[in-house]
């Protein structure tokens, strides 16, 4: 088992969904937790990251943490074109980062 | 704003040639990491260099060398590449260590191995 499951899609929606990316994680000493978005052929950016449990938001991304079930998830409202990406989860401990495998996502017009 | 520059974008190699991939990066960076990634496995770190003159196995490490060049440069060297080290292979660079304030990835090298 992955230390870092995601579902990898594709996950398909229209524009102006609410769009829900979700983790679930194994490793109890995972202390912090980040998204990263990546563009075909591109490297991944930093979207959002977050320390504890409870929601974090960021314009219309919201990151929403719950150690106690291990469940990390990314919320896009209003999602546009321009979304169109694959959304990396990373969970991280001590000197380690771990990376979840991404979830295409495709917001059509 | 050029961030992190990795050269080449693309590179076929025959099985046992060797080749260095080449990185560099200009927010004065303490420290830099090189990851593969390949289908449905996310990204594994090679090697990382916490600071200038330092290096350490990540992940994956055989098959590969590092050299941490100055504080801007990290390398990466196949010795005698394989079809395995088909991938492509990002390299990262963060201000303060692993996790606390995010990667800055460059765009990344395509790699086949044939």
């Amino acid at each position: 088992q992955k230390e870092v499951e995601q579902d990898p899609g594709p996950l398909s929606v229209p524009e102006g969904a609410i769009v829900s990316l979700n983790c679930t994680y194994s490793n109890s000493a995972f202390q912090y937790f980040m998204w990263y978005r990546q563009y075909s052929r591109k490297g991944p950016e930093l979207l959002m990251y977050t320390y504890s449990s409870g929601n974090k938001e960021d314009g219309r991304f919201t990151a929403q943490v719950d150690k106690s079930s291990k469940y990390i998830s990314l919320f896009i409202r209003d999602s546009q074109p321009s979304d169109s990406a694959t959304y990396l989860c990373i969970a991280g401990g001590g000197n380690k980062l771990t990376f979840g495998t991404g979830t295409q996502l495709k917001v059509e017009l | 704003n050029a961030g992190v520059t990795q050269t080449p974008k693309f590179q076929v190699l025959k099985t046992g040639q060797s080749m260095t991939l080449q990185c560099a990066q200009d927010m004065n960076h303490n420290s830099m990491y090189w990851y593969r990634q390949d289908p449905g496995m996310g990204l594994r770190l090679i090697y990382y260099s916490a600071s200038e003159g330092t290096t350490d196995k990540g992940e994956v490490p055989n098959g590969y060398n590092v050299s941490r060049l100055n504080k801007r440069e990290f390398s990466l060297r196949l010795e005698s590449a394989a079809p395995s080290q088909t991938s492509v292979y990002f390299c990262a660079s963060s201000e303060a260590g692993v996790g606390l304030d995010g990667y800055t990835f460059g765009s990344g090298t395509r790699l086949t191995v044939v």
